[in-house]
């Protein structure tokens, strides 16, 4: 079985400065794939990063850093120099080679970013 | 341009009424995948399908059916079986091989009136 925790139901931060959103994992599958999207009022989910297990660095795009932490089992995403459009729902997710690869979701995070 | 479609984006149904909720892609993705989205509850599988004419249960299926008689094509029907269909819908698909990101439609918000 897998599982995702997301803690933060909601999040606030103040435009310009970062924010960490956090993912617990939980798997004995030793190939895997977490995943960050984002939804904005509009519904669409938007992919944002991906860490994979073998992975040896953390992955980045842009303002998405994603802090890939193995042994906690955690993969926080982390925005840094927020933007009033990154208001939006926040999903961490992740796939399984053993498990035909099925995405699997966290609850999500809101996150306000403040001007 | 590729993409994933999903329609209608609203739907109302009667109580006792069947609905489809549509979805199309044009990007070659052999799985294709249906979650449901309640506020505070993420989203939770439906079904899936990694291959044509074949699908399988997700962990909340009861209430609802799908066909995948094309590649691109995987809808979803909500039937009356199904006690609390109001919410929003999601239509996603992948390569299904490896571990790649989902694309994802627009979403249909169902509402029973």
């Amino acid at each position: 079985a897998q599982k995702i925790t997301q803690t933060q139901p909601g999040m606030f931060v103040q435009e310009k400065e970062a924010v960490t959103l956090d993912c617990t994992y939980d798997t004995s599958d030793p190939s895997y794939g977490l995943f960050w999207y984002k939804q904005p009022s509009s519904g669409e989910m938007i992919f944002l990063i991906y860490q994979g297990s073998y992975d040896q660095q953390n992955a980045t795009e842009g303002r998405y850093s994603l802090n890939f932490q193995k042994a906690r089992k955690s993969a926080n995403l982390v925005i840094s120099a927020s933007q009033l459009g990154d208001s939006a729902m926040y999903f961490c997710a992740m796939s399984l080679s053993g498990g035909s690869y099925i995405p699997t979701f966290g609850r999500g995070t809101s996150l306000i970013v403040h001007p | 341009d590729g993409g994933i479609t999903q329609s209608p984006k609203y739907l109302f149904r009667k109580e006792g009424q069947n609905v489809t909720l549509s979805c199309e892609q044009n990007l070659n993705h052999d799985a294709m995948y249906w979650y449901r989205q309640d506020p505070g509850q993420g989203l939770r599988l439906i079904y899936y399908s990694q291959i044509v004419n074949d699908f399988q249960k997700g962990d909340i299926a009861e209430g609802y059916s799908v066909s995948r008689e094309k590649k691109e094509s995987f809808p979803l029907t909500v039937t009356s079986a199904q006690k609390n269909p109001t919410a929003f819908y999601l239509c996603a698909s992948s390569i299904g091989r490896g571990l790649n990101e989902a694309f994802f439609g627009q979403g249909t918000r169902l509402t029973v009136v």
